[in-house]
């Protein structure tokens, strides 16, 4: 059975580190991997999407690394902002079909 | 403006009485997702429906029922079988196929609801 796994369970920064939040998984036979964002009382927001056949995925301050053979998945946030607090999940998808298998989660808080 | 919607925002409901929470997209997608969030907890899957007119039970599906007559409408029933339904809910439907953007899942807003 596919466990996801996210470190830290929490994380406070200043204003403008960049940082990383990292997902492992058990079972490298993915299809691909989520990234989302949940702010409080929302829904979540889908930030990138990693195929299995790809290395990394970018969007604006956003980079999220995949390495299928070891199980992991991170998410650099470049120049952290104050408006980046948010809850960020990650889940894996093991075939086309299936359902995805959603982290914990990281809760970030960034600083003024 | 395409996108997933679920109403209400906010239910509430009596001891013993069924309920429904609507969810409705316009993204042309064939599978559809209902999950429970529960504080400090992760996401738990309810029923989904990967075409109309099927579904399947997800890891909680006691005390819940869902229909798929539509292709936009995935409607979640919380009966009074569910012992403790208070939580968010969120419903959620998946694109299919392409290479860069297959399979990607997208969320409504939620709905949130209290057992009074």
């Amino acid at each position: 059975k596919q466990e996801v796994t996210q470190i830290p369970a929490a994380l406070s920064v200043p204003e403008g580190e960049n940082l990383v939040l990292n997902c492992s998984f058990t079972d490298s036979a993915i299809y691909n991997l989520q990234w989302f964002r949940q702010d409080p009382g929302k829904g979540l927001t889908s930030l990138l999407l990693i195929q299995s056949s790809q290395r990394e995925q970018t969007s604006g301050r956003l980079n999220a690394s995949l390495d299928k053979s070891s199980g992991r998945s991170t998410l650099y946030i470049a120049a952290s902002q104050p408006g980046d607090s948010a809850t960020y999940l990650c889940a894996v998808r093991e075939t086309s079909g299936s359902r995805l298998t959603f982290g914990e989660g990281t809760q970030l808080t960034v600083n003024p | 403006d395409g996108g997933i919607t679920q109403s209400p925002k906010y239910l509430f409901r009596k001891e013993g009485q069924n309920v429904t929470l609507s969810c409705e997209q316009n993204l042309n997608h064939d599978a559809m997702y209902w999950y429970r969030q529960d504080p400090g907890q992760g996401l738990r899957l309810i029923y989904y429906s990967q075409i109309v007119n099927d579904f399947q039970k997800g890891d909680i599906a006691e005390g819940y029922s869902v229909s798929r007559e539509k292709k936009e409408s995935f409607p979640l029933t919380v009966t009074s079988a569910q012992k403790n339904p208070t939580a968010f809910y969120l419903c959620a439907s998946k694109t299919t196929g392409g290479v860069k953007r297959g399979n990607e899942q997208f969320f409504g807003p939620g709905t949130r609801l209290t057992v009074l």
